[in-house]
Protein backbone atom coordinates (compact mmCIF):
# COMPACT_ATOMS: atom_id res chain seq x y z
CA UNK A 1 0.00 0.00 0.00
CA UNK A 2 1.12 3.72 -0.06
CA UNK A 3 2.91 4.97 2.80
CA UNK A 4 2.02 8.23 4.71
CA UNK A 5 4.30 8.74 7.35
CA UNK A 6 3.15 10.86 10.79
CA UNK A 7 4.40 12.49 13.47
CA UNK A 8 4.91 12.48 16.49
CA UNK A 9 3.25 8.87 17.53
CA UNK A 10 2.79 9.99 20.75
CA UNK A 11 2.01 13.55 22.43
CA UNK A 12 1.64 14.60 25.94
CA UNK A 13 0.87 18.75 26.90
CA UNK A 14 -0.31 20.71 29.17
CA UNK A 15 -3.62 22.29 28.71
CA UNK A 16 -4.19 25.36 26.67
CA UNK A 17 -0.66 24.47 24.24
CA UNK A 18 -1.10 24.03 20.56
CA UNK A 19 -0.17 20.63 19.21
CA UNK A 20 1.17 19.80 15.80
CA UNK A 21 0.86 16.79 13.41
CA UNK A 22 2.19 16.27 10.90
CA UNK A 23 1.63 13.69 7.73
CA UNK A 24 3.70 12.90 4.51
CA UNK A 25 3.46 11.21 2.02
CA UNK A 26 6.26 9.25 0.67
CA UNK A 27 5.78 7.86 -2.77
CA UNK A 28 3.28 9.37 -4.22
CA UNK A 29 2.04 12.86 -3.94
CA UNK A 30 -1.18 13.34 -2.24
CA UNK A 31 -3.58 16.53 -3.41
CA UNK A 32 -5.82 15.61 -0.99
CA UNK A 33 -5.10 14.28 2.94
CA UNK A 34 -8.46 13.05 5.32
CA UNK A 35 -8.04 13.51 8.94
CA UNK A 36 -9.95 11.43 11.03
CA UNK A 37 -10.39 10.88 14.76
CA UNK A 38 -10.75 8.23 16.96
CA UNK A 39 -11.75 7.87 20.81
CA UNK A 40 -10.60 4.61 22.60
CA UNK A 41 -12.49 1.31 21.58
CA UNK A 42 -14.84 3.78 18.57
CA UNK A 43 -14.87 4.29 14.92
CA UNK A 44 -12.81 6.53 12.94
CA UNK A 45 -14.83 10.02 12.27
CA UNK A 46 -13.87 12.35 9.56
CA UNK A 47 -12.76 15.58 10.65
CA UNK A 48 -12.20 17.26 7.67
CA UNK A 49 -10.40 16.70 3.61
CA UNK A 50 -7.51 18.80 3.22
CA UNK A 51 -6.52 19.90 -0.51
CA UNK A 52 -3.51 21.08 -1.86
CA UNK A 53 -3.36 24.89 -2.06
CA UNK A 54 -6.66 25.56 -0.90
CA UNK A 55 -9.09 25.58 2.12
CA UNK A 56 -9.59 22.37 3.56
CA UNK A 57 -13.05 21.22 4.54
CA UNK A 58 -14.93 20.48 7.29
CA UNK A 59 -17.06 18.12 8.37
CA UNK A 60 -20.15 19.28 10.25
CA UNK A 61 -19.53 20.10 13.80
CA UNK A 62 -15.58 19.96 13.59
CA UNK A 63 -14.24 23.24 14.61
CA UNK A 64 -12.22 25.02 12.22
CA UNK A 65 -10.46 27.76 14.39
CA UNK A 66 -9.91 24.47 16.90
CA UNK A 67 -8.42 22.14 14.64
CA UNK A 68 -5.98 24.29 11.76
CA UNK A 69 -5.23 21.94 8.91
CA UNK A 70 -2.57 23.24 6.21
CA UNK A 71 -1.87 21.50 3.18
CA UNK A 72 1.16 23.35 1.72
CA UNK A 73 2.54 21.02 -0.35
CA UNK A 74 1.31 17.86 -2.42
CA UNK A 75 3.72 15.64 0.05
CA UNK A 76 2.75 17.21 3.22
CA UNK A 77 -0.48 17.89 5.09
CA UNK A 78 -0.95 19.33 9.01
CA UNK A 79 -3.51 19.41 12.03
CA UNK A 80 -3.20 22.03 14.55
CA UNK A 81 -4.93 21.28 17.87
CA UNK A 82 -5.33 25.01 19.02
CA UNK A 83 -5.50 25.53 23.16
CA UNK A 84 -5.60 21.66 23.29
CA UNK A 85 -7.78 20.45 26.70
CA UNK A 86 -8.50 17.29 27.65
CA UNK A 87 -11.51 16.77 26.04
CA UNK A 88 -9.41 16.74 22.66
CA UNK A 89 -7.26 13.80 23.57
CA UNK A 90 -7.85 11.36 21.31
CA UNK A 91 -6.35 9.48 18.42
CA UNK A 92 -5.64 11.55 15.55
CA UNK A 93 -4.99 9.75 12.14
CA UNK A 94 -4.23 10.62 8.55
CA UNK A 95 -5.55 8.82 5.81
CA UNK A 96 -4.69 9.53 1.68
CA UNK A 97 -5.88 7.76 -1.61
CA UNK A 98 -3.75 5.86 -4.31
CA UNK A 99 -6.08 4.51 -6.69
CA UNK A 100 -9.21 5.35 -4.85
CA UNK A 101 -8.05 3.20 -1.96
CA UNK A 102 -7.51 4.94 1.25
CA UNK A 103 -4.60 4.15 3.25
CA UNK A 104 -3.51 6.19 6.73
CA UNK A 105 -0.78 7.11 8.47
CA UNK A 106 0.49 5.35 11.34
CA UNK A 107 -1.68 7.66 13.72
CA UNK A 108 -0.99 10.36 16.48
CA UNK A 109 -2.32 9.36 20.13
CA UNK A 110 -2.52 13.12 21.57
CA UNK A 111 -2.81 13.65 25.66
CA UNK A 112 -3.62 16.61 26.85
CA UNK A 113 -3.30 16.76 30.99
CA UNK B 1 -22.64 13.00 4.55
CA UNK B 2 -23.00 9.01 4.27
CA UNK B 3 -24.14 7.36 7.72
CA UNK B 4 -22.90 4.04 7.85
CA UNK B 5 -24.27 1.46 10.56
CA UNK B 6 -22.03 -1.96 11.51
CA UNK B 7 -23.59 -5.13 13.65
CA UNK B 8 -22.51 -6.52 15.78
CA UNK B 9 -20.58 -4.26 17.98
CA UNK B 10 -18.38 -7.57 19.28
CA UNK B 11 -18.37 -11.39 18.19
CA UNK B 12 -16.86 -14.72 19.96
CA UNK B 13 -16.25 -17.22 17.51
CA UNK B 14 -14.75 -20.74 17.88
CA UNK B 15 -11.07 -21.28 16.12
CA UNK B 16 -11.92 -22.96 12.64
CA UNK B 17 -15.51 -21.15 12.62
CA UNK B 18 -17.27 -18.41 10.27
CA UNK B 19 -17.72 -14.47 11.43
CA UNK B 20 -20.21 -12.57 9.48
CA UNK B 21 -20.13 -8.74 9.77
CA UNK B 22 -22.97 -6.89 8.68
CA UNK B 23 -23.22 -3.12 7.31
CA UNK B 24 -25.71 -0.50 6.23
CA UNK B 25 -25.26 2.75 4.21
CA UNK B 26 -27.58 5.68 3.98
CA UNK B 27 -26.59 7.25 0.62
CA UNK B 28 -27.28 5.22 -3.06
CA UNK B 29 -25.07 7.17 -4.42
CA UNK B 30 -22.15 5.59 -2.76
CA UNK B 31 -20.19 3.42 -5.26
CA UNK B 32 -17.09 1.70 -3.03
CA UNK B 33 -16.99 -0.06 0.00
CA UNK B 34 -13.39 -1.10 1.53
CA UNK B 35 -12.88 -3.17 4.57
CA UNK B 36 -10.06 -2.77 7.26
CA UNK B 37 -8.79 -4.30 10.16
CA UNK B 38 -7.24 -2.84 13.19
CA UNK B 39 -4.94 -4.35 15.79
CA UNK B 40 -4.54 -2.36 19.02
CA UNK B 41 -2.58 0.39 18.52
CA UNK B 42 -2.02 0.03 15.00
CA UNK B 43 -3.50 2.08 11.63
CA UNK B 44 -6.01 0.78 9.97
CA UNK B 45 -5.22 -2.02 7.24
CA UNK B 46 -7.08 -2.26 3.70
CA UNK B 47 -7.99 -6.01 4.02
CA UNK B 48 -10.79 -5.92 0.73
CA UNK B 49 -13.07 -3.91 -1.17
CA UNK B 50 -15.63 -4.33 -3.34
CA UNK B 51 -17.09 -1.61 -6.21
CA UNK B 52 -20.91 -0.95 -6.47
CA UNK B 53 -20.87 -3.00 -9.77
CA UNK B 54 -19.58 -6.26 -8.46
CA UNK B 55 -21.82 -8.26 -5.70
CA UNK B 56 -19.54 -10.26 -4.49
CA UNK B 57 -15.56 -10.73 -4.14
CA UNK B 58 -13.13 -13.14 -2.60
CA UNK B 59 -9.81 -13.04 -0.94
CA UNK B 60 -8.57 -16.46 0.32
CA UNK B 61 -10.49 -16.80 3.46
CA UNK B 62 -11.93 -13.32 3.60
CA UNK B 63 -14.93 -12.51 1.17
CA UNK B 64 -17.07 -9.15 1.02
CA UNK B 65 -20.63 -9.54 -0.66
CA UNK B 66 -22.97 -6.13 -1.54
CA UNK B 67 -26.54 -5.58 -2.22
CA UNK B 68 -26.86 -2.23 -3.77
CA UNK B 69 -30.47 -2.25 -3.70
CA UNK B 70 -30.95 -2.91 0.19
CA UNK B 71 -27.67 -0.52 0.72
CA UNK B 72 -26.09 -3.17 2.64
CA UNK B 73 -22.67 -4.96 2.47
CA UNK B 74 -20.77 -8.03 4.57
CA UNK B 75 -17.42 -9.19 5.24
CA UNK B 76 -17.25 -12.95 5.49
CA UNK B 77 -14.37 -15.09 6.94
CA UNK B 78 -13.77 -18.83 6.98
CA UNK B 79 -11.50 -20.95 8.86
CA UNK B 80 -10.83 -17.86 11.39
CA UNK B 81 -7.29 -17.87 13.17
CA UNK B 82 -6.48 -16.35 16.17
CA UNK B 83 -4.81 -14.00 14.26
CA UNK B 84 -8.20 -13.04 13.06
CA UNK B 85 -8.98 -11.02 15.87
CA UNK B 86 -8.84 -7.64 16.00
CA UNK B 87 -11.32 -4.61 15.53
CA UNK B 88 -12.72 -4.48 12.01
CA UNK B 89 -14.22 -1.55 10.40
CA UNK B 90 -16.47 -0.94 7.08
CA UNK B 91 -16.71 1.97 5.01
CA UNK B 92 -18.20 3.92 2.18
CA UNK B 93 -16.96 6.09 0.15
CA UNK B 94 -19.62 9.04 -0.56
CA UNK B 95 -20.26 11.86 -3.18
CA UNK B 96 -17.72 13.82 -2.30
CA UNK B 97 -14.89 10.92 -2.44
CA UNK B 98 -14.59 11.31 1.49
CA UNK B 99 -14.79 7.79 3.49
CA UNK B 100 -17.15 7.25 6.12
CA UNK B 101 -16.70 4.45 9.02
CA UNK B 102 -19.06 2.49 10.70
CA UNK B 103 -18.68 1.95 14.40
CA UNK B 104 -16.54 -1.32 14.53
CA UNK B 105 -16.49 -4.69 15.28
CA UNK B 106 -14.28 -6.47 18.18
CA UNK B 107 -14.23 -9.93 17.05
CA UNK B 108 -12.80 -12.72 19.37
CA UNK B 109 -11.35 -15.83 18.11
CA UNK B 110 -10.95 -18.58 20.43
CA UNK B 111 -8.41 -20.88 20.49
Amino acid sequence: GAVVSQHPSRVICKSGTSVKIECRSLDFQATTMFWYRQFPKKSLMLMATSNEGSKATYEQGVEKDKFLINHASLTLSTLTVTSAHPEDSSFYICGKTVDEKLFFGSGTQLSVL
Amino acid sequence: GENVEQHPSTLSVQEGDSAVIKCTYSDSASNYFPWYKQELGKRPQLIIDIRSNVGEKKDQRIAVTLNKTAKHFSLHITETQPEDSAVYFCAARGTGNQFYFGTGTSLTVIP
